[in-house]
């Protein structure tokens, strides 16, 4: 069974510029996340999913993040614009139902120089 | 708001038991989980305590408190491959019904030594 995938796998850009995350989860999970690690601290919820819908975006920076998923499967995350403070590891993970397990991609590391 | 609280950083030998505690402060609590981390790597699940006391699974074993706002994890013969670092996270109770909200700690780095 295909993992979550997750592209680009790392991504260098200059402030002020756009850049776009993609997210494929495991075939059939319904919820999807998108974390944001920075470098020595555990991951922080920024979106979840529940097929298509959004049901908590509390801790998504609003004015220069967006995120949307589709037809419930893939999901694509947006920074515009980019600013230094988001140089961090975007990682996308999903799970099925009320598991307590849930599966993480291998992330997308940002660098904004 | 969630707090967790967890070593920053354990070193020991091969074959030693290492001991990653994890304490929090919530409003409320579903259970407890662990994952590990590899540089560079995704955080892949290891156990989940809902339940006061002690999870075995394999070299790993997690223990949870409730009373106490306390877990474990116990790494025991502990490999060269086990140095990562692991992460606590609590399930939020203000998640829906389904699916689920974790908050981190800040994760404990194991370094072991030959």
């Amino acid at each position: 069974e295909a993992g979550v995938v997750q592209s680009p796998r790392y991504k260098i850009i200059e402030k002020k510029q756009p850049v776009a995350f993609w997210c494929n989860p495991i075939s059939g999970h319904n919820t999807l996340y998108w974390y944001r690690q920075n470098l020595g601290q555990g991951p922080e919820l920024l979106i979840r999913y529940e097929n298509e819908e959004a049901v908590d975006d509390s801790q998504l920076p609003k004015d220069r993040f967006s995120a949307e998923r589709l037809k419930g499967v893939d999901s694509t995350l947006k920074i515009q614009p980019a600013e230094l403070g988001d140089s961090a590891v975007y990682l996308c993970a999903s799970s099925f139902g009320d598991s307590n397990e849930q599966f993480f991609g291998p992330g997308t590391r940002l660098t904004v120089l | 708001g969630q707090s967790l609280e967890q070593p920053s950083e354990v070193t020991a030998v091969e074959g030693a038991i290492v001991q990653i505690n994890c304490t929090y402060q919530t409003s409320g609590f579903y259970g407890l989980s662990w994952y590990q981390q590899h540089d560079g790597g995704a955080p892949t699940f290891l156990s989940y305590n809902a339940l006061d006391g002690l999870e075995e699974t394999g070299r790993f074993s997690s223990f949870l408190s409730r009373s106490d706002s306390y877990g474990y994890l116990l790494l025991q013969e502990l490999q060269m491959k086990d140095s990562a670092s692991y992460f606590c996270a609590v399930r939020d109770p203000d998640a829906q019904a389904a699916g689920n909200k974790l908050t981190f700690g800040g994760g404990t780095r194991v370094l072991v030594k030959p």
